[in-house]
């Protein structure tokens, strides 16, 4: 129940087009929803992040979509370019807006490798 | 910018010793994270600490591993008798807020057990 399944595990999008990574979840009491990238031999860097009271939020190129009733969300990135190859991971996270001293842990989902051709 | 930066970027040991990681969190930062990922595969959660203390840790988080905030700026995850399948790369994250929110990971930690 805490995982976090992401699709596709590859995705070639040529440079322009639109790249769309689709997460799904189980958990309900899941309640912060970052999105990460990764370069090769470099730490996952927060890209965007989304809670679940809104449907959509949009950071230059990047939107996050949020179905909750669905318990899905997924990344857009729109005119896709070649610095934008990288793996890319959906994570959640439980409670996190719960005003205790825990720490909370994020769950990741199995990743995507992004390839923008020219 | 900040950045958290762990050492070693590469450790290599032999199965049975123990391995220190090393990191420095972000100077602000009050929760502190270690994840790891083998090659392939997802990133995993395996302790998260907080005023000096664990406050959440994963079933992976077995009694072989500890963590300590020895000086008030390093952040370290101990492994005391390693094993092939630890072979993994670790990353160190520190967050201002609980949850992980806005989370900095390092660069990591590429440990290799032979």
């Amino acid at each position: 129940q805490q995982q976090v399944k992401q699709s596709p595990q590859s995705l070639i999008v040529q440079k322009g087009g639109i790249s769309i990574i689709n997460c799904a979840y189980e958990n309900t009491a899941f309640d912060y929803f970052p999105w990460y990238q990764q370069f090769p031999g470099k730490g996952p860097a927060l890209l965007i992040a989304i809670r679940p009271d809104v449907s959509e939020k949009k950071e230059g190129r990047f939107t996050i979509s949020f179905n909750k009733s669905a318990k899905q969300f997924s990344l857009h990135i729109m005119d896709s370019q070649p610095g934008d190859s990288a793996t890319y991971f959906c994570a959640a996270s439980i409670g996190v807006w719960r005003n205790n001293n825990a720490g909370n842990m994020l769950t990741f989902g199995g990743g995507t490798r992004l390839m923008v051709k020219p | 910018e900040p950045e958290v930066t762990q050492t070693p970027s590469h450790q290599v040991t032999q199965m049975g010793q123990e391995v220190i990681l090393r990191c420095v969190p972000i100077s602000n930062h009050l929760y502190f994270y270690w994840y790891r990922q083998i090659l392939g595969q997802k990133v995993e959660f395996l302790v998260s600490f907080y005023n000096n203390e664990i406050s959440e840790k994963s079933e992976i988080f077995d009694d072989q591993f500890s963590v300590e905030r020895p000086d008030g700026s390093n952040f370290t995850l101990k492994i005391r008798s390693t094993k092939l399948e630890d072979s993994a790369m670790y990353f160190c994250a520190s967050s201002t807020h609980r949850g992980g929110t806005e989370a900095f990971f390092g660069q990591g930690t590429r440990l290799t057990v032979v």
